[in-house]
């Protein structure tokens, strides 16, 4: 079956601009996370849904950064006036729900961000 | 909070020889511990996890793990290394209160010689 999926594989973007990134997690999966991972780092935490709602942003590191995930499946993760600090790759995953903790997180191929 | 620390960024071993990747992980409630691989270009794949019962725990491509709860670790490892796991190896500990959201390690490179 089809796995996570994430648009665009790759992002150029000048600093100061506005960038969209696509997540689309596995059907059925309500909980879904994103993660941003720098060069060098292991994955951080940033959001995760369960369901239409955000319930959890602690991991978002400033108010630039903004996710929405309107109709529980879709998410998409939104970053206002870009800086070169937030190159990264973006990271989307899904799990059944959060209400146990040993559901596995299924990853997509990430997004990968360059902010000239 | 929770914390996970892979000890050496990179290591390499023979093909043949053991692996072993070390994880140690900090946590307030009874962990639940992961590891992924990363190939390069793509993304993470599970490899073991660990949340109840028992401690050894068997993965995927001949990778096991053992919690020890005692010594606050979670090593992977593999009795003879292929080619093929030449990858970056990722200790995840889940907080479970806060969402399941993974906390991750800084990641292990491991390259194997022929």
């Amino acid at each position: 079956g089809a796995g996570v999926s994430q648009t665009p594989s790759n992002k150029v973007t000048e600093k100061g601009k506005y960038v969209e990134l696509r997540c689309d997690p596995i059907s059925g999966h309500t909980a879904l996370y994103w993660y941003r991972q720098s060069l060098g780092q292991g994955p951080e935490f940033l959001i995760y849904f369960q369901g239409t709602g955000a319930a959890d942003d602690s991991g978002l590191p400033n108010d630039r950064f903004f996710a929405v995930r309107p109709e529980g499946s879709v998410s998409t993760l939104k970053i206002q006036r870009t800086e070169r600090g937030d190159s990264a790759v973006y990271l989307c995953a899904s799990s059944l729900n959060t209400g146990v903790g040993n559901n596995e997180q299924f990853f997509g191929p990430g997004t990968r961000l360059t902010v000239l | 909070a929770q914390s996970v620390t892979q000890l050496g960024s990179h290591v390499s071993v023979s093909e043949g020889a053991l692996v072993l990747l070390r994880c140690n992980y900090s946590s307030s409630v009874p962990p639940y511990l992961f590891w992924y691989v990363q190939y390069p270009n793509q993304g993470l794949q599970l490899l073991l996890k660990y949340t109840t019962g028992a401690t050894l725990v068997k993965g995927i491509n001949g990778f096991e793990a053992e919690f020890k709860k005692s010594e606050t670790s979670f090593h992977l490892t593999k009795p003879s290394a292929h080619m093929s796991d030449a990858a970056e190896y990722f200790c995840a500990v889940s907080d479970r209160q806060r969402g399941n959201k993974l906390v991750f390690g800084a990641g292990t490179i491991l390259r194997v010689k022929s």
